[in-house]
């Protein structure tokens, strides 16, 4: 089993649309929860960054962490085509250094 | 204050060939990261470095691999006798310490042919 699943679609909405993405982790170690955005063929961007579990709002992105269920979202609210990416999850025990583990990341398409 | 650099971004080797990966971490940071990323897979940790130590390469392969984070200049990451199997995109990641925060570079992008 993996440490991190993660959909990887496609997904495909029109311009304006709420998009849920989504994560599952086994290890109930995992303290520090991160979204990541990435173009194609770029680097992956830091989006949000959450500890523990709970809410964390940052314009249109909200991030939640369930720990009980071991899951994790990432809302994209008004969608627009510049949101066209992927989204990768990532995850660590929370020691500074903690190697992070990815989700395979996700690929949005959306549509004007 | 610039990002993360890595080069070259595009690396041609032919197999056997050694291919050696550069990182310059942002100003500031001490901690860089370098991850493996394939073709409908996810980002894989490779090896973690701080100035002049490594504190975790159990991500590495045992052989061929290998890094170094000098007290001067940027982290190498340095592929002896390349395989296909090495083709892939390498991206090398710096933090300041002390956070979760971890910036990507723009990745390496290695063909052996």
């Amino acid at each position: 089993q993996k440490e991190v699943e993660q959909d990887p679609g496609p997904l495909s909405v029109p311009e304006g649309a709420i998009v849920s993405l989504n994560c599952t982790y086994s290890n109930s170690a995992f303290q520090y929860f991160m979204w990541y955005r990435q173009y194609s063929r770029k680097g992956p961007e830091l989006l949000m960054y959450t500890y523990s579990s709970g809410n964390k709002e940052d314009g249109r992105f909200t991030a939640q962490v369930d720990k009980s269920s071991k899951y994790i979202s990432l809302f994209i609210r008004d969608s627009q085509p510049s949101d066209s990416a992927t989204y990768l999850c990532a995850m660590s025990e929370g020691s500074t250094g903690n190697q992070f583990y990815f989700g395979t990341g996700t690929s949005l398409t959306v549509i004007p | 204050n610039a990002g993360v650099m890595q080069n070259p971004r595009h690396l041609v080797r032919r197999r056997g060939q050694e291919a050696r990966l550069r990182c310059s971490p942002m100003k500031g940071h001490s901690h860089v990261y370098w991850y493996r990323q394939l073709p409908e897979e996810g980002l894989k940790f490779m090896v973690y470095l701080q100035k002049e130590n490594i504190i975790d390469e159990s991500g590495m392969p045992k052989e061929r691999f290998s890094a170094e984070f000098p007290k001067e200049g940027p982290s190498i990451l340095r592929i002896q006798q390349v395989v296909r199997g090495d083709s892939a995109a390498y991206f090398c990641a710096s933090s300041p310490g002390g956070t979760q925060t971890q910036y990507f570079g723009p990745g390496t992008r290695l063909l052996v042919l």
